[in-house]
């Protein structure tokens, strides 16, 4: 099975100030295609997941350009440039390269300080 | 913008079937570009995907080995929705159930609201 490990697991920040999370999956994400199918999930309270961040970097649609994704491989971040009351909540990494295994880490929980 | 509407109960007994429908609008479960998918999510599991429907001139599904024996989903172009149907429920089964869309790239950019089901006798 691929395992998705996530760090930190909750990560109090100061509005204003950067925030990043680290994604670590236990064998390399790259498809025999060439793409790496690694996306980030944003969970608000109460709300359904939302797609942040496609193969790796790609921002969804409607994304603000406050948040990033990179890595390669194995190793994973997602960026949040300047945090804001609204990024509260929970993230996933998730992976889909090894279709039909699909696995998501367990979550990294935003918080203000 | 593609909206997915679930419904089903929240609450079934063990051994019994766990049903949920997602209505989809602005999109159609038949696309031939898109796939059409459940995932539940809980605090001992985490989120958990567990599989999808799809149309590319006849239907497919695919299923997370985890449940492969338990569940089915199911199209309904009549209504333009899927469901899903999960037997012999335990309470490990409880979750909240999402339906989301693949939009063609291994990835879920829509997803329904949620409904949380609990296995409870």
């Amino acid at each position: 099975d691929i395992v998705m490990t996530q760090t930190p697991l909750s990560s109090p920040v100061t509005l204003g100030q950067p925030a990043s999370i680290s994604c670590r999956s236990s064998q390399s994400l790259v498809h025999s295609n060439g793409n790496t199918f690694l996306s980030w999930l944003q969970v608000r309270p109460g709300q359904p997941p939302r797609l942040l961040i496609y193969r790796i970097s790609n921002r969804f649609s409607g994304v603000p350009d406050r948040f990033s994704g990179s890595g390669a491989g194995t190793d994973f971040t997602l960026m949040i440039s300047r945090v804001e009351a609204e990024d509260v909540g929970d993230y996933y990494c998730m992976q889909s390269t090894h279709f039909p295994q699909v696995t998501f880490g367990q979550g990294t929980r935003l918080e203000i300080k | 913008q593609v909206q997915l509407q679930q419904s089903g109960p929240g609450l079934v007994k063990p051994s019994q079937t766990l049903s949920l429908t997602c209505a989809i609008s602005g999109d159609s479960v038949s696309s031939n570009s898109v796939a059409w998918n459940w995932i539940r999510q809980s605090p001992s599991r985490g989120l958990e995907w567990l599989g999808r429907i799809y149309y590319r001139s006849k239907w497919y599904n695919e299923y997370a080995a985890s449940v492969e024996s338990r569940i089915t989903i199911n199209p309904d172009t009549s209504k333009n929705q899927f469901s899903l149907q999960l037997n012999s429920v335990t309470p490990d089964d409880t979750a909240v159930y999402y339906c989301a869309r693949d939009p063609g790239w291994l990835d879920f950019d829509y997803w329904g609201r949620g409904t949380l089901v609990t296995v409870s006798s």
